[in-house]
């Protein structure tokens, strides 16, 4: 079946210690994002990327990079976590970046910093 | 700014009863979309229903209807004959209909339990 796919689903990782979360697509589609979601709080959209083009949102800290390399994957770096980076973070993808394009989700990783 | 608000963390419903999840959001456009989005435990968040602002007509997908009151912005979900499965997180979301925007603002969410 197609679908978006997260890696790891659990990671822990040391405060500033760099970490890099995993997401990859079989549906071929153009868009991918990436959301934070904190305990008890809504997903907020991070970044997201419209095929090579890299779109940051305006609040969306300097700590926080992406990179996709090819149309199926896609990745977020964090370059020192602090506690406050705590969270689960959801891959989703679009087919285009209009607003009538429906978001697939993949199952989220939820990020520990110890 | 466009916000979404969910005023019921936790909801129950006993197993083949009704229950009405609320949602109200605050926008000055007049052309967006609104969806519901349930999230089952550690897994992914899928489409439950959507809504497009300029419809007058509500949303229907099986057991799952919507009120949509444009003028009060409220977009309530209702989930009839409830089913086990039906337990989860959901989310209200909006989204702006113009532009080439596709982000969607989610509200905190609403915790259903279904009680056998």
């Amino acid at each position: 079946d197609a679908m978006v796919i997260q890696n790891p689903r659990y990671q822990v990782t040391q405060f500033g210690k760099p970490v890099t979360l995993s997401c990859s697509q079989t549906l071929n589609h153009n868009v991918m994002y990436w959301y934070q979601q904190k305990s008890s709080q809504a997903p907020k959209l991070l970044f997201h990327y419209y095929d090579k083009d890299f779109n940051n949102e305006a609040d969306t800290p300097d700590n926080f990079q992406s990179r996709r390399p090819n149309t199926s994957f896609c990745f977020l770096d964090i370059r020192s976590p602090g506690l406050g980076d705590a969270a689960m973070y959801l891959c989703a993808t679009s087919r285009a970046p209009g607003p009538s394009y429906e978001q697939y989700f993949g199952p989220g990783t939820r990020l520990t910093v110890t | 700014a466009q916000t979404v608000t969910q005023s019921q963390p936790e909801m129950s419903v006993q197993e083949a009863e009704t229950v009405t999840l609320s949602c109200t959001y605050d926008t000055s456009e007049s052309d967006y979309y609104l969806f519901w989005y349930k999230q089952p435990p550690s897994r992914q968040m899928i489409l439950v229903i959507r809504q497009e602002a300029y419809k007058q007509q509500n949303a229907t997908e099986n057991r799952f209807s919507v009120n949509f009151q444009k003028a009060a912005k409220s977009f309530s979900l209702k989930i009839s004959d409830s089913q086990l499965g039906d337990a989860a997180m959901y989310f209200c979301a909006y989204k702006f209909g113009g532009g080439a925007t596709n982000k969607l603002i989610f509200g905190t969410g609403t915790l259903l339990a279904v009680q056998p």
